[in-house]
This record gives structure tokens, sequence and C-alpha cells, in this order.
């Protein structure tokens, strides 16, 4: 049962240029959420989707932008990439419930640097 | 953006010792989950809490919700090498809520095991 599978494992962008980044989540789960994380920082969460549509989002700028395709899997799109953008971007795959909030399993990660 | 408040921010023990690490929150959460982060690796699930008042256990973990849901304990017993890494607590809100889904992250609990 392959769990959480991101890629790149790591990329290298310039200011201004745009990155994206790409999530499978784990076999049987339908919700994709992505959170940056900063060097000593825990992670912060950027959005989630579910059934394609974006269902929650953080504290963070329209040049961070996402999309869910059909067989759950999800992309991050980052425009305009400043110096702080750089992180660790960790996707998160969960089971909606209605009624019952599940855990959220992590895939490995993206370390992104901007220079 | 909004963090829980983790302590203690770095812990330094002998093997065999036992580990506490408290998590609290201004907010009330319905989920409580503890993760381990080895250095450029994502967060791996521990343990999750349902119910205020629970107390559960994975081997020499063990984590417990506390009564007002806005805290949360994590004990490892007779720590071992293998243990040392990042440990974060994450809550979450209630389901059907405006911020369903969202994890909020404390800043980290560091934990360095001497042999």
């Amino acid at each position: 049962d392959a769990g959480v599978t991101q890629s790149p494992t790591h990329l290298i962008k310039t200011r201004g240029q745009q990155v994206t980044l790409r999530c499978s989540p784990k076999s049987g789960h339908d919700t994709v959420s992505w959170y940056q994380q900063a060097l000593g920082q825990g992670p912060q969460f950027i959005f989630q989707y579910y059934e394609e549509e974006e269902r929650q989002r953080g504290n963070f700028p329209d040049r961070f932008s996402g999309h869910q395709f059909p067989n759950y899997s999800s992309e991050l799109n980052v425009n305009a990439l400043l110096l702080g953008d750089s992180a660790l971007y960790l996707c998160a795959s969960s089971f909606w419930g209605l009624s019952v909030v599940y855990e959220q399993y992590f895939g490995p990660g993206t370390r992104l640097t901007v220079t | 953006g909004q963090q829980l408040n983790q302590s203690p921010q770095s812990m330094f023990i002998q093997e065999g010792e036992d580990v506490s690490m408290n998590c609290t929150s201004s907010s009330i959460f319905n989920t409580w989950l503890w993760y381990k982060q080895d250095p450029g690796e994502g967060p791996v699930l521990l343990i999750a809490l349902y119910k205020a008042g629970e107390l559960t256990s994975n081997g020499r973990l063990t984590a417990q919700f506390g009564i007002t849901r806005k805290d949360s304990f994590l004990n490892i017993s007779a720590s071992i090498p293998s243990d040392v890494g990042i440990y974060f607590c994450a809550g979450q809100p209630l389901a059907g809520g405006t911020s369903y889904g969202k994890l909020t992250f404390g800043q980290g609990t560091i934990l360095t095991v001497h042999p």
C-alpha cells in the first residue's frame, strides 16, 4: 500500500519564476492538504482540496494556487516566487468524513529553494 | 499564522529516561495529533486522540487529550537513540466548522537522546 508521494524531492528556482509541485495521496484517501514548513518551524496550512474544489485556505496570498484531479492527486502552484517562499512543502492526505475528523498522513515533502 | 504553544522547545536526555512534552492552545480542538519528523522527511503520525480525557498508547508512547480540549500531552518511556527527532503536536477543529480539516501545529520539541 503506497503512502503519500510527492515530486520533485527538491528544486531550485529564481525569484519571479513559477513552480508546480505534485502530490499523490495514500490509497483510499480523497482529500489533499498542502502545508509550508519554514526551517525550524511547524508546518503552516496553505489549503485543502476535496472533490476537486478548494475547501479551506490558510493565510497565504493568491500567488499560491492549487488543483485536484479526478484521481485525487493534486498540484500546488506558486507564481512570482519570492526568497521567502523557500521552504519544505508538505502534502498530506486524508479521508473526508461528514461527521468524523480523520488523521492526515504526510508525504516526504518537496524542498524548494528560491535564489 | 496561529500556532500552538508547545513545550519544552528542546530536551537532552540519557538513554532509558522518560520524556514528557505538552501542547496548549487558546482554542478548543476536537482532535489532537502527535507527529515525529526526522531531518529532511515529512512528519509521521504517532498517535491520534478524539475524545476529551482520552489516554492512548502506541508502544512506549502515551498521549492524553486534555479535559478542557485546549491541551494535550505526550510521554515517551524508556527512551532509545532512535527516538531522536522533532515532535509536533497538531490540533484539528470540529468537523463542519469553518476551519474543518485545517491542522494547526505547534513549533516542535527537539529531542536528543545520549547513549
